[in-house]
């Protein structure tokens, strides 16, 4: 069964380090979405992307987050200079471009910020 | 967005049915019903969904009233490992999860 890639699982980086987060979507979806949650927390909606653009975004998706499909297989969310609050699990979802259709999510990165 | 309100959590015998209600009284003529869950930490995993007709798939089956208010998943066969936190969430565009119900499948 066709998977959501996320890499890398676990990552721990310095508060005010720059993090790029890495997934692989399902090959023919087209609607692709990042959510966060925070440990104890529900899970969080960052932004979606279609189309090449950012089709909506979250309050939490400010300018330090940005988010981008460099090569037609990738997408990737960058963290311009984390902070101690960004510390999450983020998970990577995509979906087809048939409406209604269940979103297939990847399994996440373990974000920690020290 | 439609709301919902689930139960935080139910225990269920393995090998039982489990049924997880859920009411979204606000939802509107063209909203779906979706189920997704979470097992531990990782990431939600797609269920069921519905309109208006009752719906069954592999994993489960999605009951909804004819007035559409509320709606209920049923795993036929609880084993141990649907132990997790279920999610029922009206309108797909931009799935917004809440706390679920944590369903613990007992042995």
């Amino acid at each position: 069964e066709p998977e959501v890639t996320q890499t890398p699982s676990h990552q721990v980086t310095q508060m005010g380090q720059e993090v790029i987060l890495r997934c692989v979507p399902i090959s023919n979806h087209l609607y692709f979405y990042w959510y966060r949650q925070i440990l104890g927390q529900k899970v969080e909606f960052l932004v979606s992307f279609y189309n090449n653009e950012i089709s909506e975004k979250s309050e939490i998706f400010d300018d330090q987050f940005s988010v981008e499909r460099p090569d037609g297989s990738n997408f990737t969310l960058k963290i311009r200079s984390t902070k101690l609050e960004d510390s999450a699990m983020y998970f990577c979802a995509s979906r087809t471009g048939t409406t209604h259709y269940g979103y297939t999510f990847g399994s996440g990165t373990r974000l920690t910020v020290v | 967005d439609a709301k919902t309100t689930q139960p935080p959590s139910m225990d269920c015998a393995e090998g039982r049915a489990a049924n997880l209600p859920c009411n979204h009284s606000t939802i509107s003529g063209n909203e779906y019903v979706y189920w997704y869950r979470q097992i531990h930490s990782q990431g939600p995993q797609y269920i069921i969904h519905g309109l208006k007709n009752n719906e069954t798939n592999e994993m489960a089956s999605l009951i909804i009233t004819e007035d559409r208010k509320s709606s209920t998943l049923i795993l036929p066969h609880a084993t141990l490992r649907d132990t997790a936190v279920y999610y029922c969430i009206v309108n797909d565009y931009k799935l917004s999860f809440g706390a679920g119900t944590t369903v613990t499948v007992r042995a």
